[in-house]
């Protein structure tokens, strides 16, 4: 069946501008993950979805990141006023019910800042 | 302190060595713990489970020390394709956050 899914896989934007990144998880799967990865470093947890309510979000690294998922299935990342130093790949993953499960992960949308 | 620590290595090994990971996490109320693989500008998938009672898959094995909060992971007969990223993983605060170490790199040589 189908993975998870991340749009665009590529971004290149100018800083001081908005971006969205979207995630299509596996369909049925009712959690889901936002992780970014910085070049040569380790993932970084930015937020948990449990339906469409996140518990956490203290992994988001400033007001300047939000997420939101509707419908229990699809998730946006949106990044407002990008700085530089947001460049990285932002890489999202799904579990079937929660953080014992594996989570599956998607090919991630690699973000350039210039 | 980091929340998860891992050896960053790089491990160099020829093939048919055995090869041990280690890492440990500072938070004592970790729920479930996870090795994940990463090859070189892929997403990471995972490779076991980690259990208290120790599980072994093939070649591999994973053990926690709860007590010493001290998770492991052990290659044995290595092969060129175990070359990647090990990635040790934990869950925290009742779940709602996983936690990845920055990772170990393995380099298998002919």
């Amino acid at each position: 069946g189908a993975g998870v899914s991340q749009s665009p896989s590529n971004k290149v934007t100018e800083k001081g501008k908005d971006v969205e990144l979207r995630c299509d998880p596996i369909s049925g799967h009712t959690a889901l993950y936002w992780y970014r990865q910085s070049l040569g470093q380790g993932l970084e947890f930015l937020i948990y979805f449990q339906g469409n309510s996140a518990p956490d979000k203290s992994g988001l690294p400033s007001d300047r990141f939000s997420a939101e998922r509707t419908g229990g299935s699809v998730s946006t990342l949106t990044i407002q006023r990008t700085q530089q130093e947001d460049s990285a790949v932002y890489l999202c993953a799904s579990s079937l019910n929660g953080a014992t499960d594996t989570q599956y992960f998607g090919p991630g949308t690699r973000l350039t800042v210039l | 302190r980091k929340e998860v620590e891992q050896d960053p290595g790089p491990f160099n090994v020829p093939e048919g060595a055995t090869v041990a990971f280690n890492c440990t996490y500072s938070n004592s109320a970790s729920q479930s713990f996870f090795w994940y693989r990463q090859d070189c500008r892929k997403e990471p998938k995972l490779l076991m489970s980690v259990y208290s009672s120790g599980n072994e898959d093939g070649r591999f094995t994973a053990q926690l020390n709860r007590a010493s909060q001290y998770i492991s992971l052990l290659i044995r007969d290595s092969k060129l394709s175990d070359s990647a990223t090990y990635l040790c993983v934990v869950n925290v605060n009742g779940g709602f956050k996983t936690i990845f170490g920055a990772g170990t790199r393995l380099f298998v040589k002919a």
